[in-house]
């Protein structure tokens, strides 16, 4: 999708190992999310950040950190990865709160933890 | 609070008929109401929303959406389905006043549109 990257695409690791997503928008747009979908739940919010180092909470956030120290990127971590967090995880960008078209999303990054 | 469901996992029709994906919410004040849709190996896409007025919605690719304030409704539409409509569809509320600033999202119903 224009203007915003996530990587790696798939990843596996394996339980215990620290992992690390990124999201690389070219828009700078101010508002960065991340999500995680899953079969029967649909899309969850963990994190989401509304400015440069200005991060807050998801429902799903336990187990997961962000950074954000530029613009442009919002990296997500897992510090311990756990089966439970195999899944596929999305990024999205807003210019403002409340966009006209909704939010773009990235093509997302499949993890499979083993 | 904002909650939205999407009652149907699965919504198949045939092409050239008429399709709906059922959407229904519940908040606390006035809802802000959005369709994405995913094809497959990609991210959602947004599809239409409604904030205030008509209560039909209009919206990318021939879809459309019907607000219903009285039964907390707001289904997809498309008069004429066609096989390449087959993808995820997720509806999303926004509770206003008061609710968080970022939608809470249904969890997806899959249209398989068959030739």
């Amino acid at each position: 999708d224009a203007g915003i990257t996530q990587s790696p695409r798939h990843k596996v690791t394996e339980t215990g190992t620290p992992v690390t997503l990124r999201c690389h928008q070219t828009e700078n747009h101010r508002y960065m999310y991340w999500y995680r979908q899953d079969p029967g739940h649909g899309l969850r919010l963990i994190h989401y950040s509304y400015g440069v180092k200005d991060t807050d909470k998801g429902e799903v956030s336990d187990g997961y950190s962000v950074s954000r120290s530029k613009t442009e990127d919002f990296l997500l971590t897992l510090e311990s990865a756990t089966s439970s967090q195999t899944s596929v995880y999305f990024c999205a960008i807003s210019d403002i709160a409340e966009p006209l078209y909704g939010y773009t999303f990235g093509s997302g990054t499949r993890l499979t933890v083993v | 609070a904002q909650s939205v469901a999407q009652p149907e996992d699965q919504v198949n029709v045939a092409e050239g008929n008429p399709l709906t994906v059922k959407c229904t919410y519940s908040v606390s004040g006035n809802p802000y109401l959005f369709w994405y849709v995913q094809y497959p190996n990609r991210g959602l896409q947004f599809l239409l929303k409604y904030i205030t007025g008509d209560n039909l919605v209009k919206g990318s690719y021939g879809f459309e959406a019907e607000f219903n304030k009285s039964q907390t409704s707001f289904h997809l539409k498309k008069p004429s389905a066609l096989v390449s409509d087959s993808a995820l569809y997720f509806c999303a509320v926004r509770d206003i006043p008061g609710g968080s600033y970022i939608p809470t999202f249904g969890r997806g119903t899959s249209l398989i549109v068959h030739p």
